[in-house]
């Protein structure tokens, strides 16, 4: 099981402002590394799967960018808006042979119009 | 096409009593999991369906649960003699194909169970 820690806990940003938050994992063993968001009362919803070592992917005003040499991923939102509101959560995968994800607890965004 | 689904939504129930949590996944998804989130908690992965067989119910945390899938669609998860630290959201997920890491995982709205 991969220890994945995820930073800040919780974070509160203007509407317009750009933010980023991390996802630490051991560097070893690593096969994948999924992002979801997670609105309130709603169910979580998949952001990114990345793999590769330097990978970038991109949706709308989110990017995460991927390395797996020092263990670390970051999500970056460009302009928040009061939409983005949600917790982001990290699942790093050590294996190649099983879907289950280990989650971070999260980063909760809380964006202020 | 429709999504994740499951039922029912909320479940109040008392302590000692036994409860089934049911979970209609994507049609044609292969795999289908079940995590719980409880009160702030992150989410923990409970067991991993492939078709109809389990081959990983590693995150189960007692004998009281256990889960079916028959048809290789609906799942129900039973937890018998449900105890106050069951109480928790419990999620269904769905991926078009099992045991692969890259393939993302779809969320039912979740069952928020609550035993008192």
């Amino acid at each position: 099981i991969l220890n994945v820690e995820q930073s800040p806990q919780s974070l509160h940003v203007q509407e317009g402002d750009s933010t980023n938050f991390t996802c630490s994992f051991p560097s070893s063993n690593f096969y994948a590394l999924h992002w979801y968001r997670w609105e309130t009362a709603k169910s979580p919803e998949a952001l990114f799967v990345m793999t590769l070592n330097g990978d970038e992917k991109k949706k709308g005003r989110i990017s995460a960018t991927l390395n797996t040499k020092e263990g670390y991923s970051y999500l970056y939102i460009k302009g928040s808006q009061p939409e983005d509101s949600a917790t982001y959560l990290c699942a790093p995968h050590g294996s190649s042979n099983t879907g289950k994800l280990i989650f971070g607890q999260g980063t909760t965004l809380q964006v202020k119009p | 096409g429709a999504g994740v689904s499951q039922s029912p939504s909320n479940k109040v129930t008392e302590k000692g009593k036994d409860v089934e949590l049911r979970c209609d996944p994507i049609s044609g998804h292969t795999a289908l999991y079940w995590y719980r989130q409880r009160l702030g908690q992150g989410l923990e992965f409970l067991i991993y369906f492939q078709g109809n067989s389990a081959p990983d119910k590693s995150g189960l945390p007692s004998d009281r649960f256990s889960a079916e899938r028959t048809g290789e669609s609906v799942s129900t998860l039973t937890i018998q003699r449900t105890q106050q630290e069951d109480s928790a959201v419990y999620l269904c997920a769905s991926s078009l194909v099992g045991g692969r890491v890259t393939y993302e995982q779809y969320f039912g709205p979740g069952t928020r169970l609550t035993v008192t």
